[in-house]
């Protein structure tokens, strides 16, 4: 168990629909990050937060938003889904007790159909 | 921008026998370097990891890596696998203050045979 706690585990919805991804990272963790994992792209960083603030973006589409609140739980929000965002979606986080080191949670699969 | 090549799709190998899981990367900066396994329909579960100092790191379960600067490699070993090995293994690496963002590789199958 790696401390990161994702929530929901899985999720089906249509296409058009909008969800919202929740994250919990491990204590004491001011970054949070959300990674994107599919069959087609691989594994593709999309966005990092730190004590809430947006540090760094990566392929993130602008249907698809983040944000980290002040008990550092972060959300990703996707909308406007199509059939191609169903994915395996990654939150992790990192810390000054092991710097330089982020620890994945479990994932989030979300189907569009 | 760092790039990260895992040349082996899959690697099949029989239990008790050893096993190496190639990874070269590419950076015009120094990079820290990492090994996650991914556990079928589970997350991503760090395996080890080469910050500094000795470039021989050991990690969880009996794998270990070696980083090889001038050859930009960081090959995964394990001298016997067990059939709990089977996973999917990713290479990732990220920039040396660069605030920890991982490039990941596309990742190696390992299916470990009886």
């Amino acid at each position: 168990d790696s401390g990161v706690t994702q929530t929901p585990k899985h999720l089906i919805t249509a296409t058009g629909q909008r969800v919202t991804l929740r994250c919990s990272p491990r204590s004491g963790d001011l970054s949070v990050y959300w990674y994107q994992q599919s069959l087609d792209q691989g594994l593709q960083f999309l966005i990092q937060y730190y004590n809430g603030e947006e540090r760094a973006k990566g392929n993130i589409l602008e249907r698809f938003s983040a944000q980290q609140f002040p008990d550092l739980h972060s959300e990703l929000n996707l909308s406007s889904l199509e059939l191609g965002d169903s994915a395996l979606y990654f939150c992790a986080s990192s810390g000054i007790r092991e710097r330089n080191t982020i620890y994945f949670g479990e994932g989030s699969w979300l189907t569009v159909v | 921008a760092q790039s990260v090549t895992q040349l082996d799709s899959q690697v099949p190998v029989f239990e008790e026998a050893p096993v190496e899981l190639r990874c070269n990367y590419s950076s015009s900066v120094s990079v820290y370097l990492f090994w996650y396994v991914q556990y079928p329909n589970q997350g991503l579960q760090l395996l080890l990891k080469y910050l500094s100092g000795s470039t021989l790191v050991k990690g969880i379960n009996g794998f270990e890596a070696e980083f090889n600067k001038s050859q930009t490699s960081f090959h995964l070993r394990k001298p016997s696998v067990h059939i709990s090995d089977t996973a999917e293994y990713f290479c990732a690496v990220s920039e040396t203050g660069g605030g920890n963002k991982l490039t990941f590789g596309t990742g190696t199958q390992l299916k470990v045979e009886l």
